[in-house]
This record gives structure tokens, sequence and C-alpha cells, in this order.
């Protein structure tokens, strides 16, 4: 079955750059989306289709897709980007949608 | 537009329950749906998925013949019925709206029901 793994954490000083890498086999063959979760919350989408933000989302938030790679990207992050990470992902040869594993962006 | 989960609780090892999904704001049978888990302190896990009409269904393998995904289209709703319970179910269960494209994200979810399996 397809994997997605990203680092546990990461941790970053409020108005630097903070980024989350997903790493899969060929990921750069498929859309990435990106799921910001807070404590007691249901995610929400803060980038799509790799690098494409919903209405809403600053656009200090990006995202990029190559190879076995895609990176979420929070420029001048603010103590309220202080969430959980998930990307995601269809994976059309299991018939199912894929989830990474996580990651717990901590400002500083 | 909105998703209201229910139907969570506390689930003996080897037994049932069901969970429900109430849709509003949007053509619901237009859409394919979804329910997402997430353990304690875990993080999130795609677990069954259903079409349009219910025609097509599918689950992550570690749920397949114990869980099935349904939909009621006159009644807006959504449901998983879980069946042989395992301690490994218990998690936070969201339903969520498929995207109508693979370039597209879960872009609605509830808020989730609380799933307890224990003795």
């Amino acid at each position: 079955s397809y994997e997605l793994t990203q680092p546990p954490s990461v941790s970053v000083a409020p108005g630097q750059t903070a980024r989350i890498i997903c790493g899969g086999n060929n990921i750069g063959s498929k859309s990435v989306h990106w799921y910001q979760q807070k404590p007691g919350q249901a995610p929400v989408v803060v980038v799509y289709d790799d690098s494409d933000r919903p209405s809403g989302i600053p656009e200090r938030f990006s995202g990029s897709n190559s190879g076995n790679t895609a990176t979420l990207t929070i420029s001048r992050v603010e103590a309220g980007d202080e969430a959980d990470y998930y990307c995601q992902v269809w994976d059309s040869s299991s018939d199912h949608y894929v989830f990474g594993t996580g990651t717990k962006v901590t400002v500083l | 537009v909105q998703l209201v989960e229910s139907g969570g609780g506390v689930g003996r090892p080897g037994g049932s329950l069901r969970l429900s999904c109430a849709a509003s704001g949007f053509t619901f049978d237009e859409y394919a749906m979804s329910w997402v888990r997430q353990g304690p302190g875990k993080g999130l896990e795609w677990v069954s998925g259903i079409n349009w009409n219910g025609d097509r269904r599918g689950y992550i393998d570690s749920v397949k013949g114990r869980f099935t995904v349904s939909r009621d289209n006159a009644k807006n709703s959504l449901y998983l019925e879980m069946n042989s319970l395992r301690v490994e179910d218990t998690a936070l269960y969201f339903c969520a709206r498929e995207p109508q494209r693979s370039s597209e994200p879960f872009d609605i979810w509830g808020q989730g029901t609380m799933v307890t399996v224990s003795s």
C-alpha cells in the first residue's frame, strides 16, 4: 500500500519559515493536499493540488511537489500557525485515500 | 454547508456500533462520501468511502469484512455499520465530503463522533 512519511515535529521561531516535507514514492505524479488541524477541531485545507490555496488561506502558505517529495512552506510564521499538518493523496492503484503521518508545528 | 456525525459511544470488543452523518447545505447525491478516523494522539486515517449512488465502496484492509458503509440519499445521510469491534478501532470518526477529482481535497468535514472500544 502507498505510504506518506512526514517528520513528527518541526519547531520554528515567529517570523521565520517552516518547511514540512511529505515523502512518498513518485509523489510528484500525484496531486497533494495539505490540511491544518488544531486541537479539538476538524482538519482544514491550507493547500490543494500541490500549490493552490483555498480562499481565505493566507499567502504565507505555499506548496510544491516534485520527485519523491512534496513540501508545505509556511512563511513569516505566526503563533496561530501552531497545529498538526497532514499531507494527503489519492492512490489510484489501491483506490484509497492516503494521509501522511502528520507533523506537529511548534512556534517557539 | 455542514456534516453532523452521531452514534458514537462505548462498544465492547466484538460488539457493534452504527455511526450516522447528516448532510445539509449541498446536493448530497452529487458527491461521494468518506469516513476518516483519528485514534487518540494519532494521525488521520481514511477508513471507507462510498460513491454517489452506493454501488461502489472501498475500505482499508483493517476494517474490511467488519465495517459496512452505506447511504440514504433521500435522507441526506451517510452511515458506518461497525461490527466485530476491536480496541484499535477506538478513534474520533469524521465524515467528509469526497472531492470530485483527485486534484481536489476533502473540502467539508464534520466535527466527528467518538468511538471507544473497551471491555
